[in-house]
């Protein structure tokens, strides 16, 4: 079963600063996902990666399929940031498997 | 497009009583994943229903069940509550299988058992 570690749990941050977090998973994969939760709950897909790098506008996030890592990186991060940021993988690697979740890292951006 | 869509948002029930939950998906996507989150246990998967057949289950007691129609929308149970089940519970939808795609998620259902 894949256990899966996310850190930092909490990170405070201003207005502009480069913001990254960590995933580690224990079971090789087919593929990672980041999830962004606000508050009140609402759960957004930010990305699926099984290697390499994706971007989408000022996030990017990367994966290390051999060290079982993966960074979500934030770049000049905004207040409207502040959220729950969770990473997700299948719970014995495989594709068509159930998820296990990271405790997620609660961000919060000051401005 | 529409988006998922969660029946009831918030929901208040008594221990012992039974509930059931609705979910519709994205028009077009097959698959739909419920999941449970609570405070102390974050979000833990439930199931996973695709093409009206479960093809996932999580490590959950048989009080959870779920089924799904074959317009897609699916419906989860959970029968003799207990407190420990208060939780959001949240549905998500994709294309085809869900570890593949990306998923689309619903506002989630607030249940709070009494």
């Amino acid at each position: 079963k894949n256990e899966v570690e996310q850190s930092p749990q909490n990170l405070t941050a201003q207005e502009g600063e480069f913001i990254t977090i960590n995933c580690s998973y224990s079971v090789g994969i087919s593929a990672l996902h980041w999830l962004q939760q606000h508050p009140g709950g609402g759960i957004v897909s930010l990305f699926m990666l099984s290697s390499g790098k994706k971007k989408h506008g000022r996030l990017i996030a990367t994966i290390n399929i051999q060290e079982k890592h993966s960074s979500l990186h934030i770049t000049a991060s905004h207040p409207r940031d502040s959220a729950v940021y969770i990473c997700a993988v299948p719970h014995s690697g495989g594709g068509a498997d159930g998820l296990t979740f990271g405790k997620g890292t609660h961000l919060i951006i000051q401005p | 497009k529409a988006g998922v869509t969660q029946t009831p948002r918030y929901l208040i029930k008594t221990r012992g009583q039974q509930v059931t939950l609705s979910c519709s998906p994205i028009s077009g996507h097959r698959s739909v994943s419920w999941y449970q989150q609570t405070p102390g246990q974050g979000l833990q998967f439930l199931f996973e229903y695709f093409s009206e057949t479960q093809r996932n289950k999580g490590n959950f007691p048989g009080r959870f069940s779920g089924r799904q129609f074959s317009n897609s929308r699916s419906e989860m149970n959970v029968s003799t509550l207990e407190l420990g089940d208060s939780a959001l519970y949240l549905c998500a939808s994709s294309l085809r299988v869900r570890s593949y795609n990306e998923q689309f998620f619903g506002p989630g259902t607030r249940l709070t058992v009494l």
